[in-house]
């Protein structure tokens, strides 16, 4: 199984912060990797395929990038929704895998 | 655009069968390439656990192969997840979700939480 490793676990941070989450696979995973937030009691919700493809109707403060084995995602200018827990996610070879999530809160 | 809804009961007897079934509205079923199931438990991170092709062809998380079947009805529009001998760990949001594209699951239902308890 392919293992994804997220740092930092927990970040705090102030509206207009820039912010940059990063994402460890186990092994090269190619651009095979997805990003999604959740915010509590809500669904995850896509935010980046392919490593660096934002998601339609995703706001473009959100970017992603990486391959092989390294992948960040950067929020350039965080906003009042966008504190949630972010995950990512392999999509190279089953059985799928998720990161263990990174918290974004309020400092 | 596709919308996911997850029915089922919420409470199930440990041992006993957990049962789901994803209803796909605003499209065909056929529209994605493939779907899977993904939970939560309470206060963790997320697991998929399973998904299956358009083909049929189904892929489970290592942990659960023994106990999991996911299938596909086309002529009902929706998807379902049978997990059985269910315990204490079994309790979670389950969600169920589409996959779009690089594979990634870009719709999700709204989620569905069961607990196992007697």
């Amino acid at each position: 199984d392919i293992q994804l490793t997220q740092s930092p676990s927990s970040v705090s941070a102030s509206m207009g912060d820039r912010v940059t989450i990063t994402c460890r696979a186990s092994q090269g995973i190619g651009t095979w990797l997805a990003w999604y937030h959740q915010k509590p009691g809500e669904a995850p919700k896509l935010l980046i395929y392919a490593a660096s493809n934002l998601q339609s109707g995703v706001p473009s403060r959100f970017s992603g990038s990486g391959s092989g084995t390294d992948f960040t995602l950067t929020i350039s200018s965080l906003q009042p929704e966008d504190f949630a827990t972010y995950y990512c996610q392999q999509a190279y070879s089953f059985p799928r895998t998720f990161g263990p999530g990174t918290n974004v809160d309020v400092k | 655009q596709v919308q996911l809804q997850e029915s089922g009961p919420g409470l199930v007897k440990p041992s006993e069968t957990l049962s789901l079934t994803c209803i796909v509205s605003g499209s065909s079923i056929s529209s994605a390439y493939y779907w899977g199931w993904i939970r939560q438990p309470p206060g963790k991170g997320l697991e998929w656990i399973g998904s299956i092709y358009q083909s049929g062809n189904t892929y489970y998380t290592p942990s659960l192969t023994s106990r999991i079947t996911i299938s596909l009805d086309a002529s009902k529009n929706h998807f379902s997840l049978k997990l059985n001998s269910v315990t204490a760990a079994d309790t979670a949001l389950y969600y169920c979700a589409a996959a779009g594209r690089g594979d990634s699951f870009e719709t999700w239902g709204q989620g569905t939480m069961v607990t196992i308890s007697s």
